[in-house]
């Protein structure tokens, strides 16, 4: 069984920066892709990046490409995301997902609880 | 990058009607790399089909997945009350991975 624990609630100002941990649990970590989906108030799904962390390098969409870090710790089976430059437009819970089989593709078959981050001044 | 485009936006249905989603994506998705969705209010994206038509683990055989290259359907028989969510397609294919704007299923 997979679960994906996320860290909590962030409310942030305008210009700072938010890291947003994930926990896995369950099988190998190392051979299945993580990605990062953000869903804004209005409802769209947006894929941020992921990471294969026996491949060790980071995809990113490239809107993303310049604000954000996706990293990964094998000790300690987290996934992290560190979102740089925050906008208010950047407001949307971040979900951490898994993809299922380990094929090098990002699917997203298992799904983190969601992180709600608040960009206000 | 790849854009999905989903219809209708909106539908109303009533319980044990069936229902075809559409997808159209602006250009072909590579090996069917194609997935659909289901957000149900207030819950977590849920992974129903991928490949195009495989259903993800415990999804029910109401649900069916077809298409390919750059047309994607997604039927759901015999509708149920518990149907009523969002419905996203999305492809892995192709860098950065994209979702179509969703099409709301309501069931009366």
């Amino acid at each position: 069984q997979v679960h994906l624990v996320q860290s909590g609630v962030e409310v942030k100002k305008p210009g700072s920066s938010v890291r947003v941990s994930c926990t896995a649990s369950g099988n190998t970590f190392s051979a299945y892709a993580f990605s990062w989906v953000r869903q804004s108030p209005a409802g769209g799904l947006e894929w941020i990046g992921g990471i294969i962390p026996v491949f060790g390098t980071p995809n990113y969409a490239q809107k993303f490409r310049d604000r954000v870090t996706i990293s990964v710790d094998e000790s300690t089976s987290k996934v992290y995301m560190e979102f740089r430059g925050l906008k208010s437009e950047d407001t949307a819970v971040y979900y951490c997902v898994r993809d299922g089989d380990s094929g090098g593709y990002y699917r997203l078959d298992f799904w983190g609880q969601g992180t709600v981050v608040t960009v206000s001044s | 990058e790849v854009v999905l485009t989903q219809s209708p936006g909106t539908l109303s249905l009533s319980p044990g009607e069936g229902v075809t989603l559409f997808c159209r994506a602006s250009q072909r998705v590579p090996s069917n790399y194609f997935a659909w969705l289901q957000q149900k209010p207030g819950q977590v994206p849920r992974l129903l089909i991928y490949g195009a038509s495989t259903r993800a683990t415990g999804v029910g055989d109401r649900f069916s997945g077809s298409g390919s290259e750059t047309e994607f359907t997604l039927t759901i028989r015999r509708l149920e009350p518990e149907d009523s969510a969002v419905y996203y397609c999305q492809q892995y294919g192709t860098y950065p991975l994209t979702f179509g704007g969703g099409t709301r299923v309501e069931i009366k």
